[in-house]
């Protein structure tokens, strides 16, 4: 049973430029959760993708968006990179009807540095 | 959401009982008390979740006062491998919730 997979692993990318994250979500699940996690902070939910629309949204600019395909999975674009994007970024699946414990699992990540 | 607070760093040697205890005063009725485990450019990991007494699974247990306006993750003999940041979150749960993540606790495990 995989889990929760996300490509690359680590980018480098200079400011202004554009990238594409991706996420597949742990088997069965349907819901995919964007998190950005500067150092030293806990994760900041970005958005939240179900049925292939974003459902939820945190507290970031347009610049940041996302999309969700049929199978599930999600890419997460941001364009005009600054240099405070640098960040983890963590993808987190879930079922939309589960309740209960352990509700949502996370990737490993991929490590964006913008210089 | 209801906001956490939790010590920013603890340290510990192998094989010792550590306890890291969150406040979390304006908790809900639908709230759930949930702690994550991360390691460094790792994704978290659910540790243990709780509404109410007390919970235990084979890694933690975690008890919550009658007022649940505070909860204690017990880690039992530490290891090395437990040195991670801790994370104490408080919300609804369910497969659509956005988790609310704090600063979390340092837990620095020393031979």
């Amino acid at each position: 049973d995989a889990g929760v997979t996300q490509s690359p692993t680590h980018l480098i990318k200079t400011r202004g430029q554009q990238v594409t994250l991706r996420c597949s979500p742990k088997s069965g699940h349907d819901t995919v959760s964007w998190y950005q996690q500067a150092l030293g902070q806990g994760p900041h939910f970005i958005f939240q993708y179900y049925e292939e629309e974003e459902r939820q949204r945190g507290n970031f600019p347009d610049r940041f968006s996302g999309h969700q395909f049929p199978n599930y999975s999600s890419e997460l674009n941001v364009n005009a990179l600054l240099l405070g994007d640098s960040a983890l970024y963590l993808c987190a699946s879930s079922l939309v009807r589960k309740t209960g414990s352990e509700t949502q699992y996370f990737g490993p990540g991929t490590r964006l540095l913008v210089l | 959401l209801a906001k956490t607070t939790q010590p920013i760093s603890m340290d510990s040697y192998e094989g010792q009982e550590v306890n890291i205890t969150c406040s979390h005063n304006n908790i809900a009725t639908n709230d759930y008390i949930t702690w994550y485990q991360q390691f460094p450019s790792q994704g978290p990991r659910f540790i243990i979740q709780g509404y109410k007494t007390k919970v235990t699974n084979e890694v933690a247990s975690l008890f919550i006062p009658a007022d649940r306006k505070s909860s204690t993750l017990s880690l039992p003999r530490v290891s090395l491998s437990d040195t991670a940041v801790y994370y104490c979150l408080v919300g609804p749960v369910s497969g659509y919730s956005t988790l609310t993540f704090g600063k979390g606790t340092m837990l620095l495990v020393s031979p």
